[in-house]
């Protein structure tokens, strides 16, 4: 069973930085694209960020480019977002998710407040 | 025009079956895009239900039961999740996407479906 655990979120002031860490088992991680979504309060769902299995392919939502860094680690199994110049908009539960196999995180709450 | 359009909200019986519509905007095929499925109860994360590309190439998601079933409409550019035989537990919002261009993923903004 896919197992995805987001860690990293927390209270950050505005123009603060953040990484943000998945780790996933109960699947062969190094196979599969993996991708970061968040959620602002009460608001749908965002993509952010997409990464290939390999690394080697890196995608962002136009808004935030930039200023998101997605990476990954094969060897350790584990999903990264670096998120820098924070803004209060970015309040956000964010998710770690894998679309193939289907699999979502209970998310990691980003608060940006001063 | 949004890429991808939900209704904001529905509503059925118990008992009933509930169609949920994902609509492409226009230009865009239907038939072209894996559509997938997923489920967020209040105060939860969402939960991956399914995709659906055609009839010969679907997935449920693990312990997904079969009542929650995938399909298209190609005259009206949508995608459907049907959940048949309605039950409280299926109060949530539903949720639609696509892997779009250069590997972005669009959501629909989301179904509220109330069951009363």
């Amino acid at each position: 069973e896919v197992l995805l655990v987001e860690s990293g979120g927390g209270l950050v002031q505005p123009g603060g930085s953040l990484r943000l860490s998945c780790a996933a088992s109960g699947f062969t991680f190094s196979r599969y694209w993996m991708t970061w979504v968040r959620q602002a309060p009460g608001k749908g769902l965002e993509w952010v960020a997409n990464i290939k299995s390999d690394g080697s392919e890196k995608y962002y939502v136009d808004s935030e480019k930039g200023r998101f860094t997605i990476s990954r680690d094969n060897a350790k199994n584990s999903l990264y977002l670096q998120i820098t110049s924070l803004r209060v908009d970015d309040t956000a539960v964010y998710y770690c998710v894998t679309f193939t196999p289907g699999g979502w995180g209970q998310g990691t709450l980003v608060t940006v407040s001063s | 025009q949004a890429v991808l359009t939900q209704p904001s909200s529905l509503s059925a019986s118990p008992g009933a079956s509930a169609s949920l519509t994902c609509t492409l905007r226009s230009g865009i095929s239907v038939g072209t895009y894996n559509i997938y499925w997923y489920q967020q109860k209040s105060g939860s994360p969402p939960q991956y239900l399914l995709r659906y590309k055609s009839d010969s190439d679907k997935q449920q998601g693990s312990g997904v039961p079969s009542r929650f079933s995938g399909s298209k409409d190609a005259s009206a550019n949508a995608g459907i999740l049907l959940i048949s035989g309605l039950q409280s537990e299926d109060e949530a919002d539903y949720y639609c996407a696509i892997w779009y261009s250069s590997a972005s993923v669009i959501f629909g903004g989301g179904t509220k479906l109330t069951v009363l």
